[in-house]
């Protein structure tokens, strides 16, 4: 069963405005962590932003910030006064605290383009 | 410093050849992995090693074998290459528990014909 839901396949967004990229999953370990991931054209795969399940504030970093629901079992990521450089792929990830092979599980992804 | 180096960064590669994915990182990490990405498949676990020494099966390791033989390198060998094999794969790496953010490499991607 798909564990980590992304239902944005892509979108458009305008350069200075913000996005909200959508995330949910799905688990019954209470121990687990949330990581945000961009892929730009050039393939490489650069971590964003992370948040743990006992975590009790929503992270942030820079312009990135994760709006995490827990009950609802979302983990929303913001991006503030988007940028033309933002434009790539962006995914969410999941890891188990129960996982002892440590792997990350990843959602399909949504594509971004920021126009001028 | 590097992170995490993949080589090559890109290869065409005989159906039947054996082939090996150089990884190597210097963070000094635990935990290292391979993953395999395709296009409607995402990213999925081949092999992993938690610590130098010890390795094992990821969700899709038949054809792949790893080996680590200390902290820094985990090669990825394709012991006979067949046109599934075909991909983008990505090398990743970190602290090792589920908190720890991975790391990844620049990705090697590998035609198989």
């Amino acid at each position: 069963a798909q564990k980590i839901t992304q239902t944005q396949p892509g979108m458009f967004v305008q350069e200075k405005e913000a996005v909200t990229l959508d995330c949910t999953y799905d688990t019954s370990d209470p121990s687990y962590g949330l990581f945000w991931y961009k892929q730009p054209s050039s393939g490489e795969m650069i971590f964003l932003i992370y948040q743990g399940s006992y975590d009790q504030q929503n992270a942030t970093e820079g312009r990135y910030s994760l709006n995490f629901q827990k009950a609802r079992k979302s983990a929303n990521l913001v991006i503030s006064a988007s940028q033309l450089g933002d434009s790539a792929m962006y995914f969410c990830a999941m890891r188990e605290g129960s996982d002892s092979w440590g792997k990350l599980q990843f959602g399909a992804g949504t594509q971004v383009v920021v126009t001028p | 410093i590097a992170g995490i180096t993949q080589a090559p960064t890109s290869q065409i590669l005989a159906a039947g050849r054996r082939m090996t994915l150089r990884c190597t990182q210097d963070m000094r990490h635990n935990a290292m992995y391979w993953y395999r990405q395709d296009l409607g498949l995402g990213l999925r676990l081949i092999h992993y090693s938690n610590t130098a020494g010890t390795t094992g099966k990821g969700e899709v390791p038949d054809g792949y074998s790893v080996s680590r033989a200390n902290t820094d390198d985990f090669p990825l060998t394709l012991a006979s290459a067949v046109p599934s094999q075909t991909s983008v794969y990505f090398c990743a790496s970190s602290e090792g528990l589920y908190t720890d953010t991975q790391y990844f490499g620049p990705g090697t991607r590998l035609t198989v014909l």
